[in-house]
């Protein structure tokens, strides 16, 4: 089944204790990206990547990183989270071109605390 | 950059009804898409719509994009279809047309 899958669903984690949340893609994507979702904020795009190396920063970066060592994987990080990052996460993944429509993970409810 | 806005921001509908949902854009974009969160919150991709129009069963959307706005509508409407619809647009830019921009989405309760 061609999916998006991301890891944890749930967190909790403690201010300043480093994560990462997985995100990997068995559709030999190009494109892939990491959001957050607030309330009254929408989604927000944190990173992106093109392709393979390739990443760039989004609307809201702080805080965040990302790499993109293989095509199906796109680790999002986080050193040192704040609880200002508390929010739900979804990574995203695309084909390059027409018809590139966007496949969502299931999402990450992380809360720092 | 690029401003998303989608009307109604909310909408309560009796099972049966039919509903147009608008979104419109503020630049040129190369990517147009309508997606559909269920109340357990999972994102799902409706329609890749950057112009014309578009239909998967009950759903269609079509897209003026000299106009800079898209309609999705939504024909004899099941409770199953409660959620959040959420238009995402990105603009003319090579890489840019896949950084998309959301808009905060019409809230939509079917009732029985």
């Amino acid at each position: 089944e061609a999916q998006v899958t991301q890891n944890p669903r749930y967190l909790i984690t403690v201010t300043g204790k480093k994560l990462t949340v997985t995100c990997s893609q068995n559709m030999n994507h190009e494109y892939m990206s990491w959001y957050r979702q607030d309330p009254g904020l929408g989604l927000r795009q944190i990173y992106y990547s093109m392709n393979v190396e390739v990443t760039d920063k989004g609307d809201v970066p702080e805080g965040y990183k990302v790499s993109r060592k293989e095509k199906r994987n796109f680790p999002l990080i986080l050193e040192s989270p704040s609880p200002n990052q508390t929010s739900l996460y979804f990574c995203a993944s695309s084909l390059k071109g027409e018809g590139g429509g966007y496949t969502f993970g299931s999402g990450t409810r992380l809360t720092v605390v | 950059g690029i401003q998303v806005e989608q009307s109604p921001p909310d909408l309560i509908l009796q099972e049966g009804a039919n509903s147009t949902l608008r979104c419109n854009f503020s630049d040129s974009v190369n990517n147009l898409q309508w997606f559909h969160q269920n109340p357990w919150g999972q994102l799902i991709n409706l329609f890749y719509i950057p112009s014309g129009t578009k239909q998967n069963g009950r759903l269609s959307a079509t897209t003026v994009a000299t106009e800079r706005y898209s309609l999705l509508y939504i024909s004899s409407s099941q409770t199953t279809d409660s959620g959040v619809y959420f238009c995402a647009v990105g603009p003319y830019s090579g890489a840019g047309s896949y950084q998309l921009t959301f808009g905060k989405g019409t809230k939509l309760s079917v009732i029985p």
